[in-house]
C-alpha cells in the first residue's frame, strides 16, 4: 500500500512550548489529509480535515488556534500544538487519502508528552 | 450521524483458538466503506480491509474473514487459529462520501500462548 510518513514519532516538550508534527504522503498526492488524537486506551477521534490549499475544517470542541494545520502542499501537512500543556499529551496521528472514497492511509503516529 | 460500536473492549483467548470480534455502524447514507485496522503496540495503524455497502461477498484472507450483513448492520472480523503476533487493538471504522473515518472503540485481542 502507499506510504504516509510521519514525523516525529515521539516528542517530549515543555509546557508552554510549540511542537511541529509533519505528514507526508510519499509515493501519492493526498488532496485530504485527516488528524487524529487518541488517548490511552482509547479511540480515534478526528481532529481536523485539511484540504491541500484550503483551511482546515475542525470539528466540534478541538481549539483551531491551539491545533494549526497546514497542508501546503498534496504531499505535506503539518499539526503544530501550539503552547503545549501536559493536558496535551496523546497520540496524534494523521491520514492520507489520494482521492474521494479511496483508501486512506495512516502515518505511524507522534506520541506526545508534555512536562 | 454515523456511528460505530464494538461492544467487546477486550478479549482473551488461547493460541489457535477461532476469535471473532464484532462491529456494528449506523449511518444514513447509502454509500458508505467500511474497515478494519489492526493496531498493534508500536501504535501504527495497519489496513486489513475496506468494503464497499454494495459488496456483501464475504472475504477470506489467510487466517482472516470478514462477514458483512447489511441487514444487520454488521461487519465482523474472525481469525482463525489465532496467534500471539495477532495480539493488538482492533478498530473497525465507516466512512461515507464526507470521507472522514468514524471510529468504533477498539476491541483489545491478547492471544496468550
Amino acid at each position: 500500500g502507499a506510504v504516509v510518513s510521519q514525523h516525529p514519532s515521539r516528542v517530549i516538550c515543555k509546557s508552554g512550548t510549540s511542537v511541529k508534527i509533519e505528514c507526508r504522503s510519499l509515493d501519492f498526492q493526498a488532496t485530504t489529509m485527516f488528524w487524529y488524537r487518541q488517548f490511552p486506551k482509547q479511540s480515534l477521534m478526528l481532529m481536523a480535515t485539511s484540504n491541500e490549499g484550503s483551511k482546515a475544517t475542525y470539528e466540534q470542541g478541538v481549539e483551531k488556534d491551539k491545533f494549526l494545520i497546514n497542508h501546503a502542499s498534496l504531499t505535506l501537512s503539518t499539526l503544530t500544538v501550539t503552547s503545549a500543556h501536559p493536558e496535551d499529551s496523546s497520540f496524534y496521528i494523521c491520514s492520507a487519502q489520494g482521492g474521494r472514497n479511496t483508501e486512506a492511509f495512516f502515518g505511524q503516529g507522534t506520541r506526545l508528552t508534555v512536562v | 450521524a454515523q456511528k460505530v460500536t464494538q461492544a467487546q473492549t477486550e478479549i482473551s483467548v488461547v493460541e489457535k483458538e477461532d476469535v471473532t470480534l464484532d462491529c456494528v455502524y449506523e449511518t444514513r447514507d447509502t454509500t458508505y466503506y467500511l474497515f478494519w485496522y489492526k493496531q498493534p503496540p508500536s501504535g501504527e495503524l495497519v489496513f486489513l480491509i475496506r468494503r464497499n455497502s454494495f459488496d456483501e461477498q464475504n472475504e477470506i484472507s489467510g487466517r482472516y474473514s470478514w462477514n458483512f450483513q447489511k441487514s444487520t448492520s454488521s461487519f465482523n472480523f474472525t481469525i482463525t487459529a489465532s496467534q500471539v503476533v495477532d495480539s493488538a487493538v482492533y478498530f473497525c471504522a465507516l466512512n461515507n462520501a464526507g470521507n472522514m473515518l468514524t471510529f468504533g472503540g477498539g476491541t483489545r485481542l491478547m492471544v496468550k500462548p
